[in-house]
């Protein structure tokens, strides 16, 4: 079945660091892929998406290219600030038709100190 | 634009209860799915629904039943309540005609059996 690996937190970082958070993935075909960011007290909002290979998807200073070769979607950051702090999951979705779902990862918590 | 929105936020019950949650999708969507994202992991698909019939489902016990209104809003009821049912349940939504994977979360509601 498809699952989705992520890098254990919590992730503690000084404002304007560098960010990565390993994320690979295991499917049959070509998933899509997505990071959704959970901010404390609020639901999960989408923070980019790729939907093949070598697609590179951006939001708010985040990117991650989808790499079908190593079955990777790491998720990276040049400067993060305090307000990035959160809980970051990586996810992927395998169409079946027009019913899908969703297969996350455990998230990865993100916190960034000044 | 109201996004999606769950009720209650919070209920406490004891084992062998039974429990119902609702969710009112994002204004325009016609698909809602439900995930239960248990402490410190990330969510877990239970069903999607979509014109009023289950379209799709996790790999939950029977106990975990639903229902889509013809406004499209949804409940999920949880019958004979289990200590580890204890969790955060989030209703997605989203528009089936364009299936892109991305899903709309509400801010969940936090179920606590005791």
């Amino acid at each position: 079945g498809n699952s989705v690996t992520q890098m254990e937190g919590p992730v503690t970082l000084s404002e304007e660091a560098f960010l990565t958070i390993n994320c690979t993935y295991t499917a049959t075909g070509y998933p899509s892929l997505f990071w959704y960011v959970q901010y404390p007290g609020e639901g999960l909002q989408l923070l980019l998406k790729a939907t093949k290979a070598d697609d590179k998807g951006s939001n708010k200073g985040f990117e991650a290219t989808y790499r079908k070769e190593t079955t990777s979607f790491h998720l990276e950051k040049g400067s993060v600030q305090v307000s990035d702090s959160a809980v970051y999951f990586c996810a992927l979705i395998r169409a079946a038709g027009t019913a899908s779902k969703l297969t996350f990862g455990t998230g990865t918590r993100l916190q960034v100190t000044l | 634009d109201a996004g999606v929105t769950q009720s209650p936020t919070h209920l406490i019950k004891t084992r062998g209860q039974q429990v119902t949650l609702r969710c009112s999708p994002k204004s325009g969507h016609d698909t809602v799915s439900w995930y239960q994202q248990a402490l410190g992991q990330g969510p877990q698909f239970i069903f999607q629904y979509y014109e009023e019939e289950e379209r799709q489902r996790g790999n939950f016990p029977d106990r975990f039943s639903g229902h889509q209104f013809p406004n499209y809003s949804s409940e999920l009821n949880v019958n004979a309540l289990l200590l580890g049912d204890s969790a955060l349940y989030l209703c997605a939504s989203s528009l089936r005609a364009i299936n892109t994977g991305e899903l709309f979360f509400g801010e969940g509601s936090r179920l606590t059996v005791l």
